[in-house]
């Protein structure tokens, strides 16, 4: 069974970078495509960006030079760092599989406050 | 950008009554449009993708619609457990994105 499970830091600073991991279980990230997406306060829904099976990345123009997504595929991990946070990067974060979102994780609340 | 424009953004619908939910883009996106479901607490659940084909697992109630701009998701038959909020998504173009959602209760 495919699973995806989001960690890091539920509280960040204002200016300081947001960094979280996705490991994946039962389906090698070097296949499909692997994408962040996050839901405000609110129920707004933005789809950050992705990381192929390839290495190539796609990211949401909104969030300009911000934001990073790498892998590790050793360990089945694929990362999220979002650089320079305000307070309106605050949001519940998933990570997803696929060009269709067929499965996510149970996403992690973060915070950014001084 | 394609603009998702989501309708209604609520709704409230007896047991066992139809429910549509509308989406509509600002540009042809090829039938490129899945529809999720997202439980209170819960990570969204795709329930359509391609418009129209349904997602291993989810009960046939639920039905998806349309192409060019204009897109529908049908629930045939209100269950208590289809209260949520439902999004759609274009993956036609990059960035993809997301309607405003439709909070769906039961009366």
């Amino acid at each position: 069974e495919v699973q995806l499970q989001e960690s890091g830091p539920g509280l960040v600073k204002p200016s300081q970078s947001l960094s979280l991991t996705c490991s994946v279980t039962g389906y090698s990230i070097t296949s499909n495509y692997w994408g962040w997406i996050r839901k405000f306060p609110g129920n707004k829904m933005e789809w950050m960006g992705y990381i192929s099976y390839s290495g190539s990345t796609s990211y949401n123009p909104s969030l300009k030079s911000r934001i990073s997504i790498t892998r590790d595929t050793s360990k089945n991990q694929f990362f999220l760092q979002l650089n320079s946070v305000t307070t309106e990067d605050t949001a519940t974060y998933y990570c997803a599989r696929g060009r269709y979102l067929d499965y996510w994780g149970q996403g992690v609340m973060v915070t950014v406050s001084s | 950008d394609i603009q998702m424009t989501q309708s209604p953004p609520s709704l409230s619908a007896s047991l066992g009554e139809t429910v549509s939910i509308e989406c509509r883009a600002s540009e042809d996106i090829y039938s490129n449009l899945a529809w999720y479901q997202q439980k209170s607490g819960k990570s969204p659940q795709l329930l359509i993708y391609y418009a129209s084909s349904l997602q291993d697992g989810v009960p046939s109630r639920f039905s998806g619609s349309g192409s060019g701009t204009q897109y529908s998701l049908k629930i045939s038959g209100m269950q208590p457990e289809d209260e949520g909020v439902y999004y759609c998504l274009q993956g036609s173009k990059y960035p993809y994105t997301f309607g405003a959602g439709t909070k769906l209760e039961l009366k």
